[in-house]
């Protein structure tokens, strides 16, 4: 039993770098959604997706541009990493919005 | 603004004795009111979904509770082990809300001590 899965588990970036994060579940679920997590802090939507081909905002999408190409995959991708992107990042995914949603084991990232 | 406040924000037992988590939320209108537990290093996973009607849900040693007159809603642990230290997260998505309808508690980190 798979369900969401999401690599690489740990990474460290120099402010500047670009690297991917990547997500993939095997539950045909159609809503997918971006987490981060900081300490002492609840956790912030940064996109959601609600099918392949659809994506939108969420609360702090700035740094950050996802895709869905498939049904499947769902990729975070952070173009000119900043120390304020340090994090813990999380994938998720749901049947419906309101269902009972599946989260990967998390990123931890660090931007130094 | 849609909040959901948990309290304590930690808590130290000993093994074997029981704990109640709070959790009060503004969001509205209402749909459903989760509890997720997260282990530390991992993600969050589901411990129970209540909708309006249901006032009590369990699921296992974990027993959840439901006020929608109050807006409060409590996560009861019964004879707790070394294996429930972890953080307890409530989270209310709002009907209508779609997906980006959830609003996250910041967590009770509740340890257990042998």
């Amino acid at each position: 039993n798979a369900g969401v899965t999401q690599t690489p588990k740990f990474r460290i970036l120099k402010i500047g770098q670009s690297m991917t994060l990547q997500c993939t579940q095997d539950m045909n679920h159609n809503y997918m959604y971006w987490y981060r997590q900081d300490p002492g802090m609840g956790l912030k939507l940064i996109y959601y997706s609600v099918g392949a081909g659809i994506t939108d905002k969420g609360e702090v999408p700035n740094g950050y541009n996802v895709s869905r190409s498939t049904t499947e995959d769902f990729p975070l991708r952070l173009e000119l990493a900043a120390p304020s992107q340090t994090s813990v990042y999380f994938c998720a995914s749901s049947l419906q919005p309101n269902t009972e949603a599946f989260f990967g084991q998390g990123t931890r990232l660090t931007v130094v | 603004k849609n909040q959901v406040e948990q309290s304590p924000q930690s808590l130290i037992i000993l093994e074997g004795k029981n704990c109640t988590l709070q959790c009060n939320y503004t969001v509205s209108p209402f749909s459903n009111l989760r509890w997720y537990k997260q282990d530390t290093g991992r993600g969050p996973v589901s411990l129970t979904i209540m909708t309006f009607s249901e006032n009590t849900k369990s699921n296992g040693r974990y027993t959840a509770t439901l006020d929608a007159d109050t807006k409060q809603s409590s996560l009861h642990i019964t004879a707790s082990q070394l294996s429930d230290s972890a953080s307890y997260i409530c989270v209310a998505p709002y009907s209508g809300g779609g997906a980006d309808g959830l609003t996250f508690g910041k967590g009770t980190h509740l340890i257990i001590q042998p």
